[in-house]
């Protein structure tokens, strides 16, 4: 069956600007967990949700960052106002319930110039 | 807060070599652990899943321990192969989400 997709692959944006990132979970995964991968900082953990609801923002690094789910299936991670530091590759991942096994897309690279 | 590392940083092997990776974790308190690969430029691949209950799970050539008590999980690759190489990851489930918090990784070169 078909994996964690995300969208785009690459984006390129200029400091200031803001951008959409996409997530299509699993087809029946209840959650899904946004991270973040930068030089320097390994991966870390943004936001979580459950169906619809994200009990746990609390990775987000700033007002800037927020995230919305729809239909309990895809996310959508909004970063306003980028900021050179937001350069990263940003990926999604989702399991059949929080604590189990988590499933990873490709990740989208984000660069601000 | 939980905490993990792993060691070594890089590794580099002759091909056919049988190798151990190694992650320690601070909290004990865990359901499960994750070992993930990491190919250049690309998203992570799950390899195996330790549930809390178990103290091995194998898949192939790979063989992943966990010992809750001493806060250790070490992955074996047996026989190397040049594609294998690759960064190893280990993460544990912590907070009320699960998310999972990662080592730094182990970037594995195996040469033919």
């Amino acid at each position: 069956g078909a994996g964690v997709s995300q969208s785009p692959s690459n984006k390129v944006t200029e400091k200031g600007k803001d951008v959409e990132l996409r997530c299509d979970p699993i087809s029946g995964h209840t959650a899904l967990y946004w991270y973040r991968q930068s030089l320097g900082q390994g991966l870390e953990f943004l936001i979580y949700f459950q169906g619809n609801s994200a009990p746990d923002k609390s990775g987000l690094p700033s007002d800037r960052f927020s995230a919305e789910r729809t239909g309990g299936s895809v996310s959508t991670l909004t970063i306003q106002r980028t900021q050179q530091e937001d350069s990263a590759v940003y990926l999604c991942a989702s399991s059949a319930g929080g604590g189990l096994e988590q499933y990873f897309g490709p990740g989208t690279r984000l660069t601000v110039t | 807060k939980q905490e993990v590392t792993q060691i070594p940083a890089a590794l580099s092997v002759p091909e056919g070599e049988n190798l151990v990776l190694n992650c320690s974790f601070t909290d004990s308190a865990i359901y499960n652990l994750q070992w993930f690969r990491q190919d250049p430029g690309k998203g992570l691949t799950s390899l195996l899943l330790i549930q809390s209950s178990q103290r091995e799970q194998t898949s192939g050539r790979l063989n992943a321990s966990l010992d809750k008590s001493s806060g250790r999980s070490t992955l074996y690759i047996a026989a190397s192969q040049p594609g294998d190489s690759a960064t190893y990851l280990c993460a544990a489930p912590s907070g009320s989400a699960r998310q999972l918090t990662f080592g730094s990784g182990t970037q594995l070169t195996v040469l033919p």
